[in-house]
């Protein structure tokens, strides 16, 4: 039974470029949530995604965007990169109607230069 | 205000002997639930144990268990028998009320020694 999974695992792109990442959850789960670690710190809530909406969102700016297709598969996008956009960007998925079952995929770690 | 504490940026510890990473944590919510996870250096979040803020008994599971003392605002995490395997960073969370998101401590790093 395949876990989350998260592309591409590592990537670096130039300050004002755009780049999209991708999640897709766990075999039964339809909701996907993003979140940004940068080094040394926890993780940072972004968005979550159910039922192809977004159902809430955390403290970032509208640079960061993000989609939810009918597979439940997620992609996360973000315009005009900032060196301090640099971090480890996790994927969890879990089952629509919440509970504790959150399952996380390795990250993509973004290096912006 | 910091909704989750932990107080601890680094642990050593001896290989088979137990550890406590504390955490605390911040809420006026009644309905909450508190998360422990576990960071290797390849990245992925690994889910340890849960505990629900109506749960009268600490939650357990195999070698970790979970120190709830409510009216602290406590959540600490218990791993009997260290192993090598154990080294990692550990992470505190809460999820309150009809929030979808985890609110995140800064982590403990952990370190088994052989």
């Amino acid at each position: 039974d395949a876990g989350v999974t998260q592309s591409p695992t590592h990537l670096i792109k130039t300050r004002g470029q755009q780049v999209t990442l991708r999640c897709s959850p766990k075999s039964g789960h339809d909701t996907v949530s993003w979140y940004q670690q940068a080094l040394g710190q926890g993780p940072q809530f972004i968005f979550q995604y159910y039922e192809e909406e977004e159902r809430q969102r955390g403290n970032f700016p509208d640079r960061f965007s993000g989609h939810q297709f009918p597979n439940y598969s997620s992609e996360l996008n973000v315009n005009a990169l900032l060196l301090g956009d640099s971090a480890l960007y996790l994927c969890a998925s879990s089952p629509g109607t919440g509970g504790y079952g959150y399952t996380f995929g390795s990250g993509t770690r973004l290096t912006v230069v | 205000a910091q909704k989750i504490t932990q107080t601890q940026p680094g642990m050593f510890v001896q290989e088979k002997e137990a550890v406590t990473l504390d955490c605390t944590y911040d809420t006026s919510d009644q309905s909450y639930g508190l998360f422990w996870y576990k960071q290797p250096s390849s990245g992925e979040m690994i889910f340890l144990i849960y505990q629900g803020s109506y749960d009268e008994q600490n939650a357990t599971e195999g070698r970790y268990s979970l120190n709830f003392q409510k009216a602290r605002k406590s959540a600490n995490l218990v791993i009997s028998a260290s192993q090598l395997g154990d080294s990692a960073m550990y992470f505190c969370a809460m999820r309150e009320g009809r929030n979808y998101q985890l609110i995140w401590g800064a982590g403990t790093k952990l370190i088994i020694k052989p």
